[in-house]
């Protein structure tokens, strides 16, 4: 798992409310990223962040915000969850291996919103 | 956004048999490519990453090759067990941002 955790594993939440999740490493990685996974769209990015405080948005931003803090944690926030919310979220970092980066991922957290 | 396709969506083989699955890509401004094996409830695992036209990775059964000037690359997967049931992802890396492919599901029947 390449010391990436996620917190929590598991979320049930309703329309309207504020979620946080949270992806912790423990290797120092510059870049993190959050992945949100549906059925027909594969693996699909969210936000992403190249160090302390430096963010940009990926391909499915809205509805999200993100903030790195801290070199080892990289938050999501989700300001009012909707439905279309509901999904499985990884994180990841990305490793420098030979001539290219790689991507390693955390365990997922999987997001109900009612 | 980038692209990158994968085919077919999915595959049912009996086991012992061989398979094989395209990842097609733009061949313009090609940096690298990724596969990963993902298995349900977990989370997705690295395979290999190609960075060069006619690269050929191996690791055991499975082997891949990279053509960057048509794009597209093949995963290969000899004598196919149970244990090798998973989607299967390709991803382009034209910097530090990854673009996914949808996967291809395999099911491998005993």
């Amino acid at each position: 798992d390449a010391g990436i955790t996620q917190s929590p594993r598991h979320k049930v939440t309703e329309t309207g409310t504020p979620v946080t999740l949270r992806c912790h490493q423990t290797e120092n990685h510059r870049y993190m990223y959050w992945y949100r996974q549906d059925p027909g769209h594969g693996l699909r990015l969210i936000h992403y962040s190249y160090g302390v405080k430096d963010t940009d948005k990926g391909e499915v931003s809205d509805g999200y915000s993100v903030s790195r803090s801290k070199t080892e944690d990289f938050l999501l926030t989700l300001e009012s969850a909707t439905s279309s919310q509901t999904s499985v979220y990884f994180c990841a970092i990305s490793v420098l291996a030979v001539s290219t980066d790689t991507q390693y991922f955390g365990p997922g957290t999987r997001l109900t919103v009612l | 956004i980038l692209n990158v396709e994968q085919s077919p969506q999915s595959l049912h083989v009996q086991e012992g048999d061989s398979t094989n699955f395209t990842c097609s890509f733009p061949s313009s401004n090609f940096y690298a490519l990724h596969w990963y094996r993902w298995e349900t409830a977990k989370s997705p695992e690295a395979l290999f990453v190609m960075t060069l036209n006619g690269d050929e990775k191996k690791k055991g059964r499975i082997s891949a090759t990279l053509n960057t000037k048509e794009g597209y690359s093949y995963l290969y997967i000899k004598g196919s067990q149970p244990e090798d049931s998973a989607t299967y992802l390709c991803a382009l890396s034209p910097g530090n941002q990854f673009y996914f492919g949808t996967g291809t599901s395999l099911t491998v029947i005993p």
